[in-house]
């Protein structure tokens, strides 16, 4: 069965520090990737996804995630945190070329300190 | 005004009670679904539906039901409320034309059963 693991539940850095939150996939094809952020009290914003081309994707905020197909990993990243960052973020696939339908991992809550 | 709303967006209801959580999208798109989201769970699919004649059922739709009124309009019940239905609930939209399978998601509703 599909899944999506993120191995870190919470992550704290201190602002103007860089990140690297994780997210492993299990799927027998190249699946098409999605990081979501939840602000407090929010609903779920799209950062960026892969599904073709370039393995490195620019998203909003200034985040990047880089998809692996050896380590069957697409982690995200940002070179410097702002304390706004401070959020939810959720890593989730879709089976390509089936129907749309999300499996979400687990999610890892980022604090940001001052 | 948002493209995909939710009501209410919080509501505290009893053991055994029905309740009926609602969302409209002005999206236009073809696919919607409502999800659950568990602390340390991530987002779980309760139900989908690519058209108004079509629903599904997601991993964990046991105690709900739905109804698509209209392209617009998708709503979840809860039959028979119960304490473990305490969850925050979203709802979310997709174009089947989208390649990349991007959900957009509305702002949420938590639910509490006491």
């Amino acid at each position: 069965a599909q899944s999506v693991t993120q191995p870190d539940i919470h992550i704290t850095v201190s602002e103007g520090a860089s990140l690297e939150l994780r997210c492993n996939y299990s799927y027998g094809a190249t699946p098409y990737l999605f990081w979501y952020v939840q602000s407090p009290g929010q609903g779920l914003q799209l950062l960026l996804k892969y599904f073709s081309g370039d393995t490195l994707v620019q998203g909003i905020k200034g985040f990047e995630a880089e998809f692996k197909r050896s380590q069957s990993s697409f982690n995200l990243r940002k070179p410097s945190v702002h304390w706004s960052d401070a959020a939810e973020y959720f890593c989730a696939v879709a089976p390509s070329g089936g129907y749309n339908k999300l499996i979400f991992g687990a999610g890892t809550r980022l604090a940001v300190h001052p | 005004d948002a493209d995909v709303t939710q009501t209410p967006r919080n509501r505290i209801t009893k053991t055994g009670k029905r309740i009926m959580l609602e969302c409209s999208q002005t999206k236009g798109h073809d696919r919607m679904y409502w999800y659950r989201q568990d602390p340390g769970l991530g987002l779980r699919l309760i139900y989908y539906s690519f058209d108004v004649k079509d629903i599904n059922k997601g991993e964990i739709s046991d105690g709900y039901s739905v109804s698509r009124q209209a392209q617009a309009k998708f709503s979840l019940s809860l039959e028979s409320a119960i304490p473990n239905q305490t969850a925050l609930y979203f709802c979310a939209t997709s174009d089947p034309r989208d390649v990349a399978y991007e959900q957009y998601f509305g702002p949420g509703t938590r639910l509490t059963v006491t």
